[in-house]
């Protein structure tokens, strides 16, 4: 049972070109979640689905793509990636079935943007 | 904007002592969370105190609520050098499933 996993674990790229970081988790959860890590600003929200085919903005949106076709993957674009998206990125998923549960967390991504 | 906000931002400790965290929080919410993230790793639900709970316990955690005040605190007893780690708190309000980050405090125990 692997959980919730992240892919690639590190990635670099240069400016203006389109990544795809890649997002998957095997209990079924319907919520999953992106966020970004800075160093001084913590975690902030992206973006969030509460189930497949249904995606919403989070706190810094701007500058990604997100899609959910299934419910076990939930997929981030960066379309033209930029300097100021250099961070780590986490994904997580929880199960609406409890009020308030909590998130659990896949490894990250680290992005760097040249 | 955080929604939270953590004291202190780092705290060094001794083996076997107790060290407590801050954390404060500008609006309403249906719970709040603690996580740990240890140093290049994902983070990992430690605890979650409902808004009508003033404390809650979980092993050598300790967490406390005050709604008054918007604000709750994480103590850990007797921390062991595993305890090393960051440490967040993390807010959820209304009917939506979405947590909002504190900056984190950074935790060293000293063996």
């Amino acid at each position: 049972d692997a959980g919730i996993t992240q892919s690639p674990r590190y990635k670099i790229t240069e400016t203006g070109r389109q990544v795809t970081l890649m997002c998957h988790q095997t209990w079924s959860h319907s919520y999953m979640f992106w966020y970004r890590q800075d160093l001084g600003h913590g975690l902030r929200l992206i973006y969030y689905s509460a189930a497949a085919d249904i995606t919403d903005k989070g706190e810094v949106p701007d500058g990604y793509v997100v899609s959910r076709s299934k419910t076990e993957n939930f997929p981030l674009t960066l379309e033209s990636a930029t300097r100021s998206q250099t961070s780590v990125y986490f994904c997580a998923s929880s199960n609406p079935g409890l009020a308030g549960s909590e998130q659990f967390f896949g490894p990250g991504t680290r992005l760097t943007v040249l | 904007s955080q929604q939270g906000e953590e004291d202190p931002q780092a705290l060094s400790i001794q083996e076997g002592e107790n060290a407590t965290m801050n954390c404060s929080y500008k609006t309403s919410i249906n719970n709040l969370q603690w996580y740990r993230q240890n140093s290049g790793r994902g983070l990992v639900h430690l605890i979650l105190i409902r808004s009508n709970e003033r404390e809650k316990h979980s092993g050598r955690l300790r967490v406390t609520l005050d709604t008054s005040k918007k604000s709750s605190s994480l103590l850990i007893t007797a921390s062991r050098a595993a305890d090393t780690a960051s440490y967040f708190c993390a807010s959820m309000r209304g009917s939506a499933r979405q947590l909002t980050f504190g900056s984190g405090t950074q935790l060293t125990v000293l063996p």
